[in-house]
Formats: C-alpha cells, sequence, structure tokens
C-alpha cells in the first residue's frame, strides 16, 4: 500500500492551460515537499509547507496543504512547455522522534506547445 | 557550485558482478541518503546516514552496503548484482534528516544482465 497517492499520475495538456496534480495520505504530516524531476536528473526540491492551511506560491505554482495535513494540491497557471516533468510529493512523519520521509510515485506531466 | 555528485551516469553489470557507486557532497551537509527509482514505485530508500560515522538501514536494504567515508562521501556498494537492482540510483544529502529537504545527484542508470 502507497502511503502516498498522487493523481493523475500522467497527464497531458495545451500550453497556457491550467492543471491541478493531487498528494493524498491517510496519514498526518509534519511537513510536505513538492520536488519536480526532469528526464536524466534527480528531483529538484520546489517548495516544503508545514502548516495545515499554508499556501505558497512559486511564479505560476500554488501549492496547498490540507488543512489536516494530511493532502496537498499543486496548481499550475498557463503552462509552459518548461513546466514538463515528473511532480512528487513528499511527506515527514514523525513518531515519537523518529522522522520518516516517504515519496509519492509521482504525476508526469507533458505540456504540449 | 557542484552540490551532489555520483559517479558513474551509467553501468552495466553481469549477474554476480560487483561494482560500488560513488557519491559525494560540497554542502558541508550531515545526512546522506541512497534511493532506487523504479517505474510505479516511486522513490524508495535503501542506506542513509545520519552523520558522520553512522549508517541505518531504509526501507529496501537487502543486497547493498554503505560506507560513510566522511562528511562529504557516501557509497553505495553492490555485493553480488541481481537483475532485480536493475534501477536509477540516487545519492541526496540534507543538512539534518528532520525536514525532508533533500538535494539530488543526477543518477546513475544501471543494468545486470
Amino acid at each position: 500500500t502507497q502511503l502516498l497517492e498522487q493523481s493523475p499520475q500522467f497527464l497531458s495538456i495545451q500550453e497556457g492551460e491550467n492543471l491541478t496534480v493531487y498528494c493524498n495520505s491517510s496519514s498526518v504530516f509534519s511537513s510536505l515537499q513538492w520536488y519536480r524531476q526532469e528526464p536524466g536528473e534527480g528531483p529538484v526540491l520546489l517548495v516544503t509547507v508545514v502548516t495545515g492551511g499554508e499556501v505558497k506560491k512559486l511564479k505560476r505554482l500554488t501549492f496547498q496543504f490540507g488543512d489536516a495535513r494530511k493532502d496537498s494540491s499543486l496548481h499550475i497557471t498557463a503552462a509552459q512547455p518548461g513546466d514538463t516533468g515528473l511532480y512528487l510529493c513528499a511527506g515527514t512523519i514523525s513518531n515519537f522522534g523518529n522522522e520518516k520521509l516517504t515519496f509519492g510515485t509521482g504525476t508526469r506531466l507533458t505540456i504540449i506547445p | 557550485n557542484a552540490g551532489v555528485t555520483q559517479t558513474p551516469k551509467f553501468q552495466v553489470l553481469k549477474t554476480g558482478q560487483s561494482m560500488t557507486l560513488q557519491c559525494a557532497q560540497d554542502m558541508n551537509h550531515n545526512s546522506m541518503y541512497w534511493y532506487r527509482q523504479d517505474p510505479g514505485m516511486g522513490l524508495r530508500l535503501i542506506y542513509y546516514s545520519a552523520s558522520e560515522g553512522t549508517t541505518d538501514k531504509g526501507e529496501v536494504p537487502n543486497g547493498y552496503n554503505v560506507s560513510r567515508l566522511n562528511k562529504r562521501e557516501f557509497s553505495l556498494r553492490l555485493e553480488s548484482a541481481a537483475p532485480s537492482q536493475t534501477s536509477v540510483y540516487f545519492c541526496a544529502s540534507s543538512p539534518t534528516t528532520t525536514n525532508g529537504k533533500l538535494f539530488f545527484g543526477s543518477g546513475t542508470q544501471l543494468s545486470v544482465l
């Protein structure tokens, strides 16, 4: 059973459209990260959210952490070909001083020019 | 501005052969990690080193060994490669183990025939 479920698995849209991808879990996270990975490269950290309900913006990307800290979304406005990549969420669970980081399986996004 | 450097970039092994993947970081980070990435499985933690002088098993440690040579370097060894170890391997580092903010290398694509 995957602790972090990402949806959709694949998304292909036209340049200029808006999109939202999701990261869901039944566990409560102390923090959640979003990474983007391009072909042949390692993931690159985009943002960390910590507080329930928190919203962070990075240019055309808007990240939201759910109120209960169990889920998150990434919204991209006016998608561009440079947004193409694998988007990974990763959550940290704290358990009696033990920190465990778990990655989702990712959303593979393709922006068509 | 190197960050995390992994070598080699590509490797082909025959079943039973051994090899060591090298990783070095120049960010003075305390913690280092080895992950494998397989289609549909996401990133899975093999081993990690919370600080110099310590190593711990992750989610999928069988068939691997690690060495934290010093604060900069963390190597991953396959003693007797198996086809199930065909994967893309990523090394990562972070200031601590508790904030989920990882910096990744560009990966090693390993094929075991």
